[in-house]
């Protein structure tokens, strides 16, 4: 079955600073990949997703993410951290069956000023 | 902005009201979802739509109901609630995939957060 696995539970950066979010998935075949944000009481806004056409995948906002199969990982990254960054972030694969969605646990982002 | 429009955004209900949760979306998309999420949790998935017909419901208990009217709508009736089903309940749409081959990306609206008393 897929899965994804975010490391990283809270990450804290700078404001300024590159953020590194970590996911790792599992999967028996080429997967689809995805990345959400949620701002606080808010619905999931899609930052970007990788569907096999390129492992550089840029999204919205800066932010980008690069699918390394040899790694099994889809980290999430942006050069500098905005304090409208701050939000939890969710990493996501699309199941065996291509009809769900397999949601990571989460990373809460703080952006210090 | 979401194209997916959820109303109420706030709802508080006793354990023996009935209420309904609405979502609507334009963009033509012909698979439609609700998802509940609770605190510092990520969402679950509760019930898919398909072409209006009801294509998963991950064992959701009978006191909620969904409804598709038509391919825009979806609601999601609530009777007999728990105060553990307070939550975020997140609507969502997508491409269906029978037209694109594969799940697209799904667009959310931004909820629902429902207190039960």
């Amino acid at each position: 079955a897929q899965s994804v696995t975010q490391l990283d539970s809270h990450v804290s950066v700078s404001e300024g600073t590159p953020v590194l979010l970590r996911c790792n998935y599992s999967s028996s075949y080429s997967p689809s990949l995805f990345w959400y944000v949620q701002h606080p009481n808010k619905g999931l806004q899609l930052l970007l997703k990788y569907t096999s056409a390129a492992t550089l995948v840029k999204g919205i906002n800066g932010f980008e993410a690069e699918f390394k199969k040899s790694e099994t990982s889809f980290h999430l990254t942006k050069p500098s951290a905005h304090m409208s960054d701050a939000a939890e972030y969710f990493c996501v694969v699309r199941n065996e069956y291509g009809n769900k969605l397999v949601f990571g646990a989460g990373t809460i982002l703080r952006v210090k000023s | 902005d979401t194209e997916v429009t959820q109303t109420p955004k706030h709802l508080v209900m006793g354990m023996t009201n009935k209420k309904s949760l609405k979502c609507e979306q334009h963009m033509g998309h012909r698979a439609m979802y609700w998802y509940k999420q609770k605190a510092k949790k990520p969402p679950e998935l509760m019930f898919v739509y398909s072409y209006e017909k009801l294509s998963i419901n991950e064992s959701v208990p009978s006191r909620f109901s969904p409804e598709c009217p038509n391919s825009s709508l979806l609601n999601l009736h609530l009777h007999a609630l728990q105060p553990e089903d307070s939550a975020l309940y997140l609507c969502a749409s997508s491409q269906d995939r029978r037209l694109a081959g594969r799940l697209r990306e799904l667009f959310f609206g931004e909820g629902s957060r429902l207190t039960v008393l």
